[in-house]
Formats: structure tokens, sequence, C-alpha cells
């Protein structure tokens, strides 16, 4: 059974870091390329980040460009994300989502973590 | 990157409706277009993918279709577990994009 369990969210000050995992479990991790995606409270869906299956090919939404960085350890069948310069408007709970064709991010999505809270605040 | 419009961003409907939400490509996306479901409280359910390919599991009365730069998802007699909002998807970038949302209400 695929499985995909975030970590790392929590209350943060504006200008402040934060740094998510997404563990992974019950298949091949680095056959697939992987996205994190965020959802601000009662919004839509917007994609953040995603990496392909050996960290070769990484691509950013341009509202986290500069600012996000994510990365993997396939040793560790983990994903990252590396949040500086911390924004109020990055408030949201983050997925991280396994892509559904080999190797490449840029696909559909057919699992899902259940989400990390991030919460920037003074 | 490619911005992805759907419409409406509210549909009120009843039990044993047909629904059709359309979502439209700022340019191209060949057939790189899902359909997500996503209910309150809970992580995105993928529909539909290829714009017309079923995902496993996924009741018959869903269906997509389009091509190019306009694409739909149809629901045929709506049940009360649809009621809901649902997200398309393009994958035709390595910037990927997801449209703003349609909320399927109860009328």
């Amino acid at each position: 059974e695929v499985q995909l369990v975030e970590s790392g969210g929590g209350v943060v000050r504006p200008g402040g870091s934060l740094r998510l995992s997404c563990a992974a479990s019950g298949f091949i991790f680095d056959d697939y390329g992987l996205s994190w995606v965020r959802q601000a409270p009662g919004k839509g869906l917007e994609w953040v980040s995603g990496i392909n299956w050996n960290g070769a090919t990484i691509g950013y939404a341009d509202s986290v460009k500069g600012r996000f960085t994510i990365s993997r350890d396939n040793a560790r069948n983990s994903l990252y994300l590396q949040m500086n310069s911390l924004r109020a408007e990055d408030t949201a709970v983050y997925y991280c989502a396994r892509g559904s064709t080999y190797y490449d991010y840029w696909s559909f999505y057919s699992y899902w973590g259940q989400g990390t809270l991030v919460t920037v605040s003074s | 990157a490619i911005q992805l419009t759907q419409s409406p961003s509210t549909l009120s409907a009843s039990v044993g409706d047909r629904v059709t939400i359309t979502c439209r490509a700022s340019q191209g996306i060949s057939s790189a277009l899902a359909w997500y479901q996503q209910e309150p409280g809970k992580t995105p359910r993928l529909l539909i993918y290829d714009v017309s390919t079923l995902e496993s599991g996924v009741p018959s009365r869903f269906s997509g279709s389009g091509s190019g730069t306009d694409f739909t998802l149809s629901i045929t007699s709506l049940q009360p577990e649809d009621f809901a909002t649902y997200y398309c998807q393009q994958f035709n970038t390595n910037r990927l994009t997801f449209g703003g949302g349609t909320k399927v209400e109860i009328k």
C-alpha cells in the first residue's frame, strides 16, 4: 500500500524558516517524481514544487521561487521542502504527492499524503 | 505558467441531475489534463487523467472530454457523495497548475 506521511509543519513567524518532510513507503521510491501541493484555508489547490526521480529536474511556482528548496533522499525514501523567508500567505496545508508516471513529476497524482499545516503568524 | 479557468465556481444541483464543469487553459495542453474531487477535510482524489481516462475505482457516472484548451467534467445522475469541490490540473509543462475549483452544492 502506497503511503506518504508528511511532518514538520507548525507555527512560524514571518521571515522564519521551516523544513517539511515526507516519508514514503509501499512503492519503489526512486521510480517516481514527487511534488508538494498546498492549500490555504478555504482556498483551492496550488502546486508548489516538483522533483523528478533523481533530483536532476526541479520546478517551482513563481510564488515560492527563490525562497523554497525541494530535495529528496532516495536512500531514505524521503522528500523534503526547505521553506525560508516565510510570509503570511504561505499559511496552508502542505501535501506531498506522488506522480503517476515513471520518473517525471509533471504528471497527474494518484497518491497524496494527509498534509501538514504550516501557519505563518506573528 | 499556464492558467486554468474553471466555470462555474459554484454549482447548485439536486440528486439525480447531470452536471458539467468546464476548464479552459490559457494555451494548448494537448491531453495533459486531470480532474480531482475533494470533500471537506479530505485529501484530493484523482478521478480522471489524460482528459478522459477514468481512474480505477471511480464510478462510470464520471466522464471527461475535450482537447486543446477546452475541457469538461460531466457527472450523470449526481449522487449524495458527489457534493464536493472539483479541480482540474494540467501537466503539459514542468510548471503544474490547478484550476480554481468548482463547488457542487445541494440545491
